[in-house]
């Protein structure tokens, strides 16, 4: 499994954007990149999954450069509920668990 | 939106008593999970279950974990003999036979061994 690494923290403020960077440089061909959010004691929820280049739903964009060693979650104009773990995950979505291994994500506050 | 329910929210048990976890994973899906977290530690998996068996587990999955699909609607994760350092939230996760697809995690149940 690719390792991913995220930073432990991000703050932002009410309006912002919001990016958070994974870097995954071991990912393999067959990788895809998936993003999930976590509330305290609450199950993590997907958020957005892609390959390459970009990938835009309603909450959030993901953007994945041509060598696909990182990938950057965008969140538009974050409000106070957006405050959550952010994880990043890396693996071959077959039907395997093993792609949902979860790293340490990133923690994101958001202030008024 | 469908969702994976899982029962009881809270379980307070005695060390070494057996405890089971229960599931409700979405009704078209086919592949199950469970993971746990430690508080304030990442969420970890612990076991998958595809068409009746195990398809995958982790090393924290030993021999006093199991898991059932009794009835075709339910999936249990039993603990037979409990420890102080099972404490931990137990989230189950289900997800449909598609590439690609997301995973649907329930809210847990916290486990508390005291």
């Amino acid at each position: 499994l690719a390792k991913t690494t995220q930073p432990i923290s991000m703050d932002s403020y009410e309006g912002q954007e919001v990016n958070i960077t994974c870097s995954h440089n071991n990912i393999a061909t067959n990788d895809y990149i998936t993003w999930y959010q976590q509330f305290p004691s609450q199950g993590p929820r997907f958020i957005i999954q892609g390959y390459k280049t970009k990938v835009t739903n309603e909450v959030a964009s993901l953007f994945i450069p041509a060598d696909r060693k990182s990938s950057t979650l965008s969140l538009p104009r974050v409000s106070l509920s957006d405050t959550a773990v952010y994880y990043c995950l890396v693996g071959r979505s077959s039907g395997s668990a093993r792609q949902l291994t979860f790293g340490s994500g990133t923690q994101l506050t958001v202030l008024p | 939106e469908p969702e994976v329910t899982q029962t009881p929210s809270h379980q307070v048990t005695q060390m070494g008593q057996e405890v089971i976890l229960r599931c409700v994973p979405i009704s078209n899906h086919l592949y199950f999970y469970w993971y746990r977290q430690i508080l304030g530690q990442k969420v970890e998996f612990l076991v998958s279950f595809y068409n009746n068996e195990i398809s995958e587990k982790s090393e924290i999955f030993d021999d006093q974990f199991s898991v059932e699909r009794p009835d075709g609607s339910n999936f249990t994760l039993k603990i037979r003999s409990t420890k102080l350092e099972d404490s931990a939230m137990y989230f189950c996760a289900s997800r449909d036979s598609n590439m690609n697809t997301e995973a649907f995690f329930g809210q847990g149940t916290r486990l508390t061994v005291v």
